[in-house]
């Protein structure tokens, strides 16, 4: 089966970039979305395609995947932005994998 | 607006079974592919279940292949989840999402409904 892989936290200082990683093998041949979920809320999706942002997502949140890693960015971060960030990427044939998560604190 | 609302959690007894139910409006349900995804105590989130637009392909995770069953009805714009052999490991918050296709990505979510499974 896939295996994505997060770090578990990330400190971050307000107005600094936080790179959160996602591992997994050959995950540049794949495309990877990414989901930010706040206490008490729903998932809610920031990047898709590796890169792309839905409409209303800040142009603050990108991404990027190549190799064995994809990294989403979030570019001078705000205390709003704390919360639990997954990957996400389709696989043929464990279908839809979900990375482990990584917390984001702000300090 | 799109809108996905989901009922049917609860607390069950090991063993027991439960269905879920997600009702979707603001868009035209049968234009969409939908998905269950659930995050238990302390855990990430897990995909469970998908259905293509028409309910011809379906697809679980092996966590609960055999055991749940995703089905929809597009004349009541719902979606569905029928959870059977429950264990505590089902214990979670149960999402539904909407999605262009099964392989595609997860546009929108509803907020969750909670699942404990106890005896």
């Amino acid at each position: 089966s896939y295996v994505l892989t997060q770090p578990p936290s990330l400190s971050v200082a307000p107005g600094q970039t936080a790179r959160i990683s996602c591992e997994g093998g050959s995950i540049g041949s794949k495309s990877v979305n990414w989901f930010q979920q706040k206490p008490g809320q729903a998932p809610v999706l920031v990047v898709y395609a590796d890169s792309d942002r839905p409409s209303g997502i800040p142009e603050r949140f990108s991404g990027s995947n190549s190799g064995n890693t994809a990294t989403l960015i979030i570019s001078r971060v705000e205390a709003g932005d704390e919360a639990d960030y997954f990957c996400q990427v389709w696989d043929t044939t464990t279908d839809w994998v979900f990375g482990g998560g990584t917390t984001v604190t702000v300090l | 607006e799109v809108q996905l609302v989901e009922s049917g959690g609860g607390l069950v007894q090991p063993g027991r079974s439960l269905r879920l139910t997600c009702v979707v409006s603001g868009f035209t349900f049968d234009d969409y592919a939908m998905q269950w995804v659930r995050r238990a105590p302390g855990k990430g989130l897990e995909w469970v279940a998908g259905i293509s637009w028409n309910g011809d392909t379906t697809a679980y995770a092996d966590s609960v292949r055999g055991r749940f069953v995703i089905s929809r009805d597009n004349t009541k714009n719902s979606l569905y989840l029928q959870m059977n052999g429950l264990s505590a490991e089902d214990t979670a918050f149960y999402y539904c999402a909407k999605s262009r296709a099964v392989a595609a990505r997860f546009d929108n979510w509803g907020q969750g409904t909670q699942v404990t499974v106890s005896s």
